[in-house]
């Protein structure tokens, strides 16, 4: 099975800083198609997950450009260009390589 | 608009079964895969099970293999988990998810909460 690491587990972010959450995954997750499908997800308190970024870089609709992904192969970044309140929550990274998996959770809070 | 609706979710004993039903509607159910993903109380998300759009292909997380079994009736336009010989470890909200393609989970559920206790 493919083992998603995320790192930090938590963070905790003044408001309109930059931050920053990596995601290594055990194998590379290049599909034979060329595309690589690392996805981030976000989940506010008592609310379902919701799709932030697909793979790698592309935001999601009505995602706000203040997300960021990037990276290859077993290396992968979801930055957050200016951190507001709104983005409290517990984010996760996902490969959709074989078998989903899914990254332990990087909580962030605002300082 | 697209929406999932789960429901099924209740108070189960060690060795017992559970049927949950997720109702789509807002797109065409049968272009999609359709995944069940579940969260522990206070956990993360573990990825449960997928089933392709005509329900030919299926897979299964290991913990799941041999006592879930996902299936889909595109006329109802809904997804199922049946879930047997239930652990203690299988007590998680469960959520319904659409899957645009290799996990690309687009549109979720609300969940429904499975509690496995005697």
């Amino acid at each position: 099975d493919i083992v998603m690491t995320q790192t930090p587990l938590s963070l905790s972010v003044t408001p309109g800083q930059p931050a920053s959450i990596s995601c290594k995954s055990s194998q590379s997750l290049l599909h034979s198609d060329g595309k690589t499908y690392l996805y981030w997800y976000l989940q506010k308190a008592g609310q379902s997950p919701q799709l932030l970024i697909y793979e790698v870089s592309s935001r999601f609709s009505g995602v706000s450009d203040r997300f960021s992904g990037s990276g290859s192969g077993t290396d992968f970044t979801l930055k957050i260009s200016r951190v507001e309140a709104e983005d409290v929550g517990v984010y996760y990274c996902m490969q959709g390589l074989h078998l989903w998996t899914f990254g332990q959770g990087t909580k962030v809070e605002i300082k | 608009e697209v929406q999932l609706v789960e429901s099924g979710g209740g108070l189960v004993q060690p060795g017992g079964s559970l049927r949950l039903s997720c109702s789509a509607s807002g797109f065409t159910f049968s272009a999609y895969w359709m995944s069940w993903v579940r969260q522990a109380p206070g956990k993360g998300l573990e990825w449960v099970a997928n089933i392709k759009y005509l329900g030919d292909e299926k897979y299964y997380v290991d913990s799941a293999k041999g006592r879930f079994t996902i299936s889909r009736d595109n006329a109802k336009n809904s997804v199922y988990l049946q879930m047997n010989s239930l652990r203690a470890e299988d007590t998680a909200v469960y959520y319904c998810a659409r899957d645009v393609k290799f996990g690309e989970f687009d549109y979720w559920g609300q969940g429904t909460l499975v509690t496995v206790s005697s």
